[in-house]
């Protein structure tokens, strides 16, 4: 069955410094992934989507990659912040190829914390 | 232009009891999404509502069912309780847009906790 594997449930770093967050995927082949924001007590924020025939995108201060070989996604938060503190999810779509649209398929995410 | 609003909050039930949540998605949007999400889980996907028709479902069984209204807004109903439904649902709305990929805009939840 498919499975996302997000690469630690924690991270931990300093100020000012790249963040570099894992999404790995295995038994199928996803059209697109995306990327969303959580804090405590709230709903996920959309950030940056990724279709499978791009390398990267990039918005601001985030850049995320996408390797269809490596069945991989990074996610990396350049110059961290204080602020940049809450967890990430990668959601590829439940049926992979995006057939159904807002059917995604969330990983457990990765709960970042830059400290000053 | 409000986004996606979910009440109650917070709700406390007890084991067998039946529970109703409510969604009103952004504006313009016109497909709901409801997410189960569990402690240190990601949301997990429980079905979707589309011109008031539930247009597609995930592994959830039976006793979760919903509804969407003309103008969109949308319940979701929780029958016969279990401690294991304790979780933050999570409303999510969309609409099409150009390309097919469509990014979800989702509500604050509610918290259910089930005693």
């Amino acid at each position: 069955s498919q499975k996302i594997e997000q690469n630690s449930e924690a991270l931990n770093i300093q100020e000012g410094k790249t963040a570099t967050l894992t999404c790995n995927y295995t038994n199928y082949s996803p059209a697109y992934l995306q990327w969303y924001r959580q804090d405590p007590g709230r709903g996920p924020v959309f950030l940056l989507l990724i279709r499978e025939n791009e390398k990267e995108k990039r918005k601001e201060r985030l850049k995320v990659t996408f390797d269809t070989t490596l069945k991989q996604s990074l996610f990396h938060i350049t110059a961290s912040q204080p602020a940049d503190s809450a967890t990430y999810l990668c959601a590829p779509p439940l049926d992979g190829r995006g057939s159904t649209l807002g059917r995604l398929y969330f990983g457990r995410g990765t709960q970042l914390t830059v400290w000053p | 232009d409000a986004g996606v609003t979910q009440s109650p909050t917070h709700l406390i039930k007890t084991r067998g009891q039946q529970v109703t949540l409510r969604c009103s998605p952004k504006s313009g949007h016109d497909t709901v999404s409801w997410y189960q999400q569990a402690l240190g889980q990601g949301p997990q996907f429980i079905f979707q509502y589309y011109e008031e028709e539930e247009r597609q479902r995930g592994n959830f069984p039976d006793r979760f069912s919903g509804h969407q209204f003309p103008n969109y807004s949308s319940e979701l109903n929780v029958n016969a309780l279990l401690l294991g439904d304790s979780a933050l649902y999570l409303c999510a709305s969309s609409r099409l847009e150009t390309g097919g990929n469509e990014k979800l805009f989702f509500g604050s939840g509610t918290q259910l906790s089930v005693l």
